[in-house]
């Protein structure tokens, strides 16, 4: 059954270290989406992008954040200077169509830990 | 803005019993409405999707309903197992694409 990858599967930065963090979302899907769970905390929406632009943000996803399809099987989440609050468990997730109608499919997750 | 709640916060039972798990959302005006699973340190895994039209889905052991207008949904888990044990996760679509999460119920099914 096809699935959601992300890579890695944790990464260690220094406060004010640029990341990016990957995902290959299912092939056919055509919507992607970033969530994020701090620990102990909800999950907690970031982005949603189709199209090759953000379909919407939340007020977490400031300028620190940008999200891009780089080629036809990548997406990335990219977090220029990061903060020791960025700290977290991010999940990307995919859709085959609006995840309104339909399931969003999640990836394991990559643990970010910003010392 | 939409809150999602989850009652109760952690849960244990013996294998083999039937339970229920609760899920409060304050806008009524969703798309639909998910249950997940997440196993510890693990991602979210998709258990059921309710359309807003709908009632409620079934999936094996698993029965989740929908009542829109009073803003609730329950998930109901027959002859629990220890392998059922993990967080549970509601989550809501109210508009566009964005779930929004509850807390989760931490299950623990004891052998």
């Amino acid at each position: 059954e096809p699935e959601v990858t992300q890579t890695p599967s944790h990464q260690v930065t220094q406060m004010g270290q640029e990341v990016i963090l990957r995902c290959v979302p299912i092939s056919n899907h055509l919507y992607f989406y970033w969530y994020r769970q701090i620990l102990g905390q909800k999950v907690e929406f970031l982005v949603s992008f189709y199209n090759n632009e953000i379909s919407e943000k939340s007020e977490i996803f400031d300028d620190q954040f940008s999200v891009e399809r780089p080629d036809g099987s990548n997406f990335t989440l990219k977090i220029r200077s990061t903060k020791l609050e960025d700290s977290a468990m991010y999940f990307c997730a995919s859709s085959p169509t609006s995840g309104g109608i339909e399931t969003q499919y999640f990836g394991p997750g990559t643990r970010l830990l910003v010392l | 803005k939409q809150e999602v709640t989850q009652i109760p916060a952690a849960l244990s039972v013996p294998e083999g019993e039937n339970l229920v798990l609760n899920c409060s959302f304050t806008d009524s005006a969703i798309y639909n409405l998910q249950w997940f699973r997440q196993d510890p340190g693990k991602g979210l895994t998709s258990l059921l999707l309710i359309q807003s039209s709908q009632r409620e889905q079934t999936s094996g052991r698993l029965n989740a309903s929908l009542d829109k207008s009073s803003g609730r949904s329950t998930l109901y888990i027959a002859a629990s197992q220890p392998g059922d044990s993990a967080t549970y996760l509601c989550a809501v679509i109210a508009s566009g694409s964005r779930l929004t999460f509850g807390e989760g119920t931490q299950l623990t099914v004891n052998p």
